[in-house]
């Protein structure tokens, strides 16, 4: 059974914060990993994607993978009240193209 | 391009009853997938439509159908309808399913499923 895990939360940081949050996988095999962003009452939208291990970055948010440790996390720099919704991360493992979703952590970002 | 689409948005059935939801993805995605969302389950995975056959299924029971027609469109059917079915269904496209390193899903805005 491939699982992703994630701190349900709420994390809640200042405006202006750095927001940190993580999420590990039980699969070595695993892929493809995926964040995406959902506003109370709407559906995922995809923020970014990483297949390789280090950083990525894309405009204030950064994903990190450690496929070693399994673990992958987004980082929002600059955290702002519109930022405040539950973060889902999503990884795909060799031979399926299906994501399995963690069920996400709720981010509030307070000013 | 236009997005994802999904129809109706909301819905109101009574246990025992049948629903049909209604998906249009993304122009020149061919692959549909298929999710349900409740707050004590998460996002979990139904069924995937390429190419007017079913690719993938998860774990739930044959009261959930699929279809894909040759447009890409796609429908979900649930038959006898339980009150555990209230959730939000979702519809993502991708443009293949298959090359995982570049193919990623694009969600629809949901129906927004209600069973009393």
């Amino acid at each position: 059974q491939k699982e992703v895990e994630q701190n349900s939360g709420p994390l809640s940081v200042p405006e202006g914060a750095i927001a940190s949050l993580n999420c590990t996988y039980s699969d070595r095999g695993s892929q493809s990993f995926f964040w995406y962003r959902q506003y109370s009452g709407k559906s995922p939208e995809l923020i970014m994607f990483i297949y390789s291990n280090g950083d990525k970055e894309d405009g204030r948010f950064t994903a990190q993978l450690n496929k070693a440790s399994q673990y992958v996390s987004l980082l929002i720099r600059d955290s702002q009240p519109s930022d405040s919704a539950t973060y889902l991360c999503a990884v795909t493992s060799g031979g399926s193209y299906i994501p399995t979703f963690g069920r996400g952590t709720s981010l509030i970002v307070h000013p | 391009k236009a997005g994802v689409t999904q129809t109706p948005r909301y819905l109101i059935k009574t246990r025992g009853q049948q629903v049909t939801l209604s998906c249009s993805p993304i122009s020149g995605h061919r692959s549909v997938s298929w999710y349900q969302q409740t707050p004590g389950q998460g996002l979990q995975f139904l069924f995937e439509y390429f190419s007017e056959t079913q690719r993938n299924k998860g774990n739930f029971p044959g009261r959930f159908s699929g279809r894909q027609f040759s447009n890409s469109r796609s429908e979900m059917n649930v038959s006898t309808l339980e009150l555990g079915d209230s959730a939000l269904y979702l519809c993502a496209s991708s443009y293949s399913g298959t090359r995982v390193s570049t193919d990623t899903q694009y969600f629809g805005p949901g129906t927004r499923l209600t069973v009393l």
